[in-house]
């Protein structure tokens, strides 16, 4: 299957921090998708970004389909931005309905 | 937005009793659901895709008649996991991609801890 790679594996900030969490696949995807999973278990969908750039509030992401990664930006982050963020990928074609989950980025952030 | 409702969110069992796990979609029709295990600090595994109407689709090395799946409807699939044991206790998730989502985005239930005792 797909390999998806996400560094860094952990991350301290503190709070007013700007950070860039990073997500690597190793082929083609259809479909990416950020997710922010909660203390509580609960994941939380952040972006459908298969390419390009789209911003919501404090957060962007961008994904370079072409060099197979994707960057997720956190500004001026807040304590309730703390848990693990996964990158999610879905291959193209024949693979067509099987997400692929990057290990994750616990991200702490420290009032 | 879409969500996905799942239950029982905890639940205790004995070894060698079965427990079963719904997963809803709440406001839209889901075609393809799909089962994920997590263990503690570990990344979600994909155990089987769920297709309304049809046998579902296990990955490789997940026992089929261990973790019973069944798509009876476009809002309900649920997940059995039959002759628990302590092993098998973990955080059990669903997920579900609206049909025809042009976006092709899947929204997740907000998990289920099993503790087999």
């Amino acid at each position: 299957g797909i390999q998806v790679e996400q560094s860094p594996p952990d991350l301290i900030l503190q709070e007013g921090a700007n950070s860039t969490l990073r997500c690597n696949f190793s082929d083609s995807v259809n479909n990416l998708q950020w997710f922010h999973q909660n203390p509580w278990g609960q994941l939380i969908n952040l972006f459908y970004i298969p390419s390009g750039t789209k911003q919501n509030g404090r957060l962007s992401a961008t994904t370079v389909a072409t060099e197979r990664y994707s960057l997720l930006y956190i500004s001026s982050s807040q304590t309730t931005d703390s848990g693990v963020y996964f990158c999610a990928v879905e291959r193209g074609l024949y693979n067509f309905n099987k997400f692929y989950f990057g290990s994750g980025t616990k991200l702490n952030v420290k009032p | 937005g879409a969500v996905v409702s799942q239950h029982p969110s905890r639940v205790i069992c004995k070894s060698g009793t079965s427990v079963k796990i719904e997963c809803r979609s709440l406001d839209f029709q889901a075609t393809t659901m799909f089962w994920y295990r997590q263990f503690p600090k570990q990344s979600l595994m994909l155990m089987a895709t769920s297709n309304e109407g049809s046998k579902a689709t296990y990955e490789q090395g997940v026992e089929k008649d261990k973790f019973l799946i069944n798509h009876a409807s476009l809002t309900l699939s649920t997940l059995t996991v039959t002759s628990a044991h302590p092993e098998d206790s973990s955080f059990y998730i669903c997920s579900a991609r609206p049909t025809g989502n042009w976006e092709n985005t899947i929204y997740f239930g907000e998990g289920s801890w099993l503790t087999v005792v």
